[in-house]
Protein backbone atom coordinates (compact mmCIF):
# COMPACT_ATOMS: atom_id res chain seq x y z
CA UNK A 1 0.00 0.00 0.00
CA UNK A 2 1.19 3.47 -0.61
CA UNK A 3 2.43 5.88 2.22
CA UNK A 4 3.12 9.76 2.17
CA UNK A 5 5.31 10.86 4.75
CA UNK A 6 5.63 14.42 6.15
CA UNK A 7 8.47 14.55 9.11
CA UNK A 8 7.84 17.95 10.04
CA UNK A 9 4.94 18.97 11.99
CA UNK A 10 5.58 22.42 12.12
CA UNK A 11 7.67 25.23 10.78
CA UNK A 12 8.96 28.89 10.73
CA UNK A 13 10.32 31.24 8.31
CA UNK A 14 11.15 35.06 8.03
CA UNK A 15 9.41 36.74 5.49
CA UNK A 16 10.85 36.71 2.48
CA UNK A 17 13.32 34.35 3.48
CA UNK A 18 12.71 30.93 1.42
CA UNK A 19 11.65 27.45 3.13
CA UNK A 20 11.66 23.54 2.63
CA UNK A 21 8.99 21.41 3.54
CA UNK A 22 9.46 17.91 3.46
CA UNK A 23 7.71 14.92 1.76
CA UNK A 24 8.35 11.49 1.23
CA UNK A 25 6.21 8.66 -0.09
CA UNK A 26 6.34 4.97 -0.89
CA UNK A 27 5.22 3.05 -4.20
CA UNK A 28 5.56 0.53 -6.04
CA UNK A 29 4.32 1.84 -9.19
CA UNK A 30 6.05 3.72 -11.65
CA UNK A 31 2.77 5.64 -13.05
CA UNK A 32 1.82 8.64 -10.75
CA UNK A 33 1.04 12.22 -9.70
CA UNK A 34 1.86 14.03 -6.85
CA UNK A 35 0.62 17.26 -5.21
CA UNK A 36 0.99 20.08 -2.70
CA UNK A 37 -2.25 21.41 -1.40
CA UNK A 38 -2.21 24.67 1.13
CA UNK A 39 -4.92 24.58 4.08
CA UNK A 40 -5.05 28.16 5.80
CA UNK A 41 -7.42 28.67 8.47
CA UNK A 42 -10.17 29.63 6.23
CA UNK A 43 -10.05 25.59 5.90
CA UNK A 44 -9.79 25.69 1.98
CA UNK A 45 -7.93 23.20 0.48
CA UNK A 46 -5.99 25.19 -2.04
CA UNK A 47 -3.87 23.07 -4.72
CA UNK A 48 -0.37 24.61 -4.77
CA UNK A 49 1.60 22.89 -7.35
CA UNK A 50 1.46 19.05 -9.11
CA UNK A 51 4.36 16.87 -10.40
CA UNK A 52 3.48 13.58 -12.58
CA UNK A 53 5.97 11.00 -12.29
CA UNK A 54 6.97 10.40 -15.53
CA UNK A 55 8.52 14.38 -16.55
CA UNK A 56 12.08 14.91 -15.24
CA UNK A 57 11.56 18.60 -14.86
CA UNK A 58 10.76 19.46 -11.47
CA UNK A 59 7.20 21.49 -11.52
CA UNK A 60 7.21 25.30 -10.83
CA UNK A 61 4.41 27.81 -9.73
CA UNK A 62 5.68 31.01 -9.21
CA UNK A 63 7.16 31.62 -5.49
CA UNK A 64 6.43 27.72 -5.37
CA UNK A 65 8.97 24.45 -6.77
CA UNK A 66 8.96 21.49 -6.07
CA UNK A 67 12.69 18.72 -5.66
CA UNK A 68 11.38 15.59 -6.92
CA UNK A 69 13.68 12.74 -6.79
CA UNK A 70 12.03 9.90 -7.84
CA UNK A 71 14.41 7.54 -7.13
CA UNK A 72 14.77 8.72 -3.30
CA UNK A 73 10.85 9.16 -3.59
CA UNK A 74 10.99 12.32 -2.25
CA UNK A 75 9.21 15.51 -3.13
CA UNK A 76 9.74 18.77 -1.39
CA UNK A 77 7.91 22.26 -1.76
CA UNK A 78 10.15 25.46 -1.88
CA UNK A 79 8.48 28.40 -1.00
CA UNK A 80 10.60 31.77 -2.12
CA UNK A 81 9.96 35.32 -0.81
CA UNK A 82 7.94 33.82 2.03
CA UNK A 83 4.92 36.18 2.95
CA UNK A 84 2.57 36.13 5.49
CA UNK A 85 -0.01 35.15 3.48
CA UNK A 86 1.66 31.60 2.92
CA UNK A 87 0.75 30.42 6.53
CA UNK A 88 -1.03 27.37 6.60
CA UNK A 89 -1.26 23.69 6.78
CA UNK A 90 0.46 22.29 4.01
CA UNK A 91 -0.48 18.52 2.51
CA UNK A 92 1.75 16.33 0.48
CA UNK A 93 -0.53 13.52 -1.41
CA UNK A 94 -0.30 11.04 -4.02
CA UNK A 95 -1.86 9.87 -6.57
CA UNK A 96 -1.64 6.31 -8.49
CA UNK A 97 -1.56 6.34 -12.02
CA UNK A 98 -3.67 4.84 -14.81
CA UNK A 99 -1.63 1.85 -14.75
CA UNK A 100 -3.06 0.70 -11.03
CA UNK A 101 -6.53 1.90 -11.64
CA UNK A 102 -6.32 3.58 -8.66
CA UNK A 103 -7.60 7.10 -8.54
CA UNK A 104 -7.49 7.20 -4.23
CA UNK A 105 -5.07 10.50 -2.64
CA UNK A 106 -3.28 9.26 0.05
CA UNK A 107 -2.76 12.03 1.96
CA UNK A 108 0.41 13.18 4.51
CA UNK A 109 -0.28 14.90 8.11
CA UNK A 110 0.41 17.89 7.13
CA UNK A 111 3.20 20.83 7.97
CA UNK A 112 2.32 23.81 9.72
CA UNK A 113 4.02 26.92 8.28
CA UNK A 114 4.38 29.57 10.27
CA UNK A 115 5.64 33.04 8.22
CA UNK A 116 7.06 35.33 11.14
CA UNK A 117 7.26 39.12 10.28
CA UNK B 1 -16.67 29.72 -13.14
CA UNK B 2 -18.00 27.81 -9.93
CA UNK B 3 -15.85 25.48 -7.97
CA UNK B 4 -17.04 22.55 -5.69
CA UNK B 5 -20.47 23.60 -3.38
CA UNK B 6 -20.71 22.28 0.33
CA UNK B 7 -23.63 22.52 2.12
CA UNK B 8 -24.48 23.82 4.59
CA UNK B 9 -21.07 25.17 6.05
CA UNK B 10 -21.76 24.31 9.47
CA UNK B 11 -24.33 21.95 11.17
CA UNK B 12 -24.53 21.62 15.08
CA UNK B 13 -27.03 18.46 16.17
CA UNK B 14 -27.88 16.42 18.86
CA UNK B 15 -26.31 12.87 18.72
CA UNK B 16 -28.77 10.47 17.38
CA UNK B 17 -30.52 12.75 14.42
CA UNK B 18 -29.87 12.27 11.11
CA UNK B 19 -27.34 14.15 9.44
CA UNK B 20 -27.26 15.35 5.75
CA UNK B 21 -24.54 16.68 3.88
CA UNK B 22 -24.43 17.46 -0.09
CA UNK B 23 -22.38 18.39 -2.63
CA UNK B 24 -22.15 19.73 -5.79
CA UNK B 25 -19.12 18.90 -8.07
CA UNK B 26 -17.72 20.93 -10.68
CA UNK B 27 -19.55 20.21 -13.92
CA UNK B 28 -17.55 18.28 -16.02
CA UNK B 29 -15.84 16.53 -13.20
CA UNK B 30 -16.25 12.79 -13.71
CA UNK B 31 -14.98 11.72 -10.02
CA UNK B 32 -16.68 12.91 -7.10
CA UNK B 33 -14.54 12.02 -3.43
CA UNK B 34 -15.53 12.32 0.27
CA UNK B 35 -13.12 13.07 2.78
CA UNK B 36 -13.14 13.86 6.90
CA UNK B 37 -10.99 15.52 8.45
CA UNK B 38 -10.12 15.44 11.91
CA UNK B 39 -6.83 16.30 14.25
CA UNK B 40 -6.26 12.82 15.41
CA UNK B 41 -6.63 10.91 11.63
CA UNK B 42 -5.89 13.89 9.46
CA UNK B 43 -7.67 13.69 6.18
CA UNK B 44 -9.26 10.47 5.26
CA UNK B 45 -10.92 9.10 2.36
CA UNK B 46 -14.13 8.06 3.10
CA UNK B 47 -15.83 6.85 -0.36
CA UNK B 48 -15.63 7.96 -3.88
CA UNK B 49 -17.52 7.97 -7.44
CA UNK B 50 -16.79 7.49 -10.94
CA UNK B 51 -19.47 8.78 -13.16
CA UNK B 52 -21.89 8.28 -10.40
CA UNK B 53 -20.89 4.87 -9.34
CA UNK B 54 -19.48 4.33 -5.48
CA UNK B 55 -15.79 2.73 -6.86
CA UNK B 56 -14.48 2.70 -2.99
CA UNK B 57 -16.36 2.65 0.22
CA UNK B 58 -13.30 1.50 2.20
CA UNK B 59 -12.83 4.30 3.99
CA UNK B 60 -16.68 4.74 5.49
CA UNK B 61 -15.79 4.01 8.99
CA UNK B 62 -19.60 2.28 9.98
CA UNK B 63 -22.83 1.23 8.42
CA UNK B 64 -24.35 4.41 10.12
CA UNK B 65 -22.64 6.40 7.61
CA UNK B 66 -24.09 6.13 3.23
CA UNK B 67 -23.46 8.36 0.75
CA UNK B 68 -25.16 8.28 -3.16
CA UNK B 69 -24.71 10.35 -5.71
CA UNK B 70 -28.00 10.33 -7.83
CA UNK B 71 -26.40 12.29 -10.86
CA UNK B 72 -23.72 13.91 -12.36
CA UNK B 73 -24.03 17.27 -10.43
CA UNK B 74 -25.02 16.48 -6.59
CA UNK B 75 -23.86 13.67 -3.83
CA UNK B 76 -24.63 13.09 -0.15
CA UNK B 77 -23.33 11.97 2.90
CA UNK B 78 -25.49 10.74 5.50
CA UNK B 79 -24.51 9.61 9.06
CA UNK B 80 -27.66 8.39 10.86
CA UNK B 81 -27.58 8.09 13.91
CA UNK B 82 -25.22 10.34 14.41
CA UNK B 83 -22.42 10.27 17.62
CA UNK B 84 -20.11 13.00 19.22
CA UNK B 85 -17.17 11.11 17.52
CA UNK B 86 -18.67 11.80 14.22
CA UNK B 87 -17.15 15.74 14.47
CA UNK B 88 -15.17 16.70 12.38
CA UNK B 89 -14.85 18.53 8.59
CA UNK B 90 -16.43 16.96 5.92
CA UNK B 91 -14.46 17.54 2.79
CA UNK B 92 -15.87 17.00 -0.97
CA UNK B 93 -13.66 17.15 -3.94
CA UNK B 94 -13.86 16.95 -7.55
CA UNK B 95 -11.78 15.68 -10.66
CA UNK B 96 -12.22 14.94 -14.13
CA UNK B 97 -10.12 13.31 -16.55
CA UNK B 98 -10.08 9.64 -15.61
CA UNK B 99 -8.95 11.25 -12.20
CA UNK B 100 -5.51 12.83 -14.11
CA UNK B 101 -6.82 16.61 -13.99
CA UNK B 102 -6.44 17.52 -10.07
CA UNK B 103 -8.65 17.55 -7.22
CA UNK B 104 -11.29 20.75 -6.60
CA UNK B 105 -12.05 20.56 -3.03
CA UNK B 106 -15.28 22.40 -1.80
CA UNK B 107 -15.12 24.30 1.36
CA UNK B 108 -16.04 21.32 3.56
CA UNK B 109 -18.82 21.07 6.32
CA UNK B 110 -18.11 21.42 10.03
CA UNK B 111 -19.81 19.21 11.57
CA UNK B 112 -20.36 18.73 15.87
CA UNK B 113 -22.68 16.58 17.20
CA UNK B 114 -23.53 16.89 21.08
Amino acid sequence: AQTVTQSQPEMSVQEAETVTLSCTYDTSESDYYLFWYKQPPSRQMILVIRQEAYKQQNATENRFSVNFQKAAKSFSLKISDSQLGDAAMYFCAYRGGLTSGTYKYIFGTGTRLKVLA
Amino acid sequence: DAGVIQSPRHEVTEMGQEVTLRCKPISGHDYLFWYRQTMMRGLELLIYFNNNVPIDDSGMPEDRFSAKMPNASFSTLKIQPSEPRDSAVYFCASSFGQGKGPQHFGDGTRLSIL
